[in-house]
């Protein structure tokens, strides 16, 4: 089992509408978590820290559910520009570990 | 503020081959991380340092692979002899601890590295 699960997508949506991804991580002793942005053949960007009182940037908000081990992140009013693929982190000590990421493609 | 670079972005070399991957962390990061991300899999990790200090190598494959980092400034990986299974794209990180531990990492644009 994968230590971080999510799923791969992709997610077609067409602009302007609200699209939510999710991850559990399994590992209870995860210290940080993370949702990462990678375009097609660039390196992960970081799009925002995750906590449990749930925290928004604009039109991202991630959510921490510690008890379930579960992450999550909302974006509202996709813009073509979002289409990505984004990745849920978790650390344990201080290394990153990924999931395989979540492919979003926003259409006309 | 320059952000980590790597060189080669691209590197094609045959099986038995020895391929040298450098990395140049972002100015006054004393945290250095390589990772690598195979076809159809998620990014690993592959090792930590601390300035010249290996913290964890935890994610290293095998004794194929040697990472240095002398001086605590830029950082070099090898692959001696490289196999078909060492493709992929290795990334390298740096950060600086920020307030409350937060360990935010910073990402080169990677090395693409095929073993033919």
């Amino acid at each position: 089992r994968k230590e971080v699960e999510q799923d791969p997508g992709p997610f077609n949506v067409p602009e302007g509408a609200t699209v939510a991804f999710n991850c559990t991580y399994s590992n209870s002793a995860s210290q940080s978590f993370f949702w990462y942005r990678q375009d097609c053949r660039k390196e992960p960007k970081l799009l925002m820290s995750v906590y449990s009182s749930g925290n928004e940037d604009g039109r991202f908000t991630a959510q921490l559910n510690r008890a379930s081990q579960y992450i999550s992140l909302l974006i509202r009013d996709s813009k073509l520009s979002d289409s990505a693929t984004y990745l849920c982190v978790v650390t344990h000590t201080d290394k990153l570990i990924f999931g395989t990421g979540t492919r979003l493609q926003v259409f006309p | 503020e320059a952000g980590v670079t790597q060189f080669p972005s691209h590197s094609v070399i045959e099986k038995g081959q020895t391929v040298t991957l450098r990395c140049d962390p972002i100015s006054g990061h004393d945290n250095l991380y390589w990772y690598r991300r195979v076809m159809g899999k998620e990014i690993k990790f592959l090792l930590h340092f601390v300035k010249e200090s290996k913290q964890d190598e935890s994610g290293m494959p095998n004794n194929r692979f040697l990472a240095e980092r002398t001086g605590g400034t830029y950082s070099t990986l090898k692959v001696q002899p490289a196999e078909l299974e060492d493709s992929g794209v290795y990334f390298c990180a740096s950060s600086h601890r920020g307030t409350g531990g937060v360990n935010t990492q910073y990402f080169g644009p990677g090395t693409r590295l095929t073993v033919l």
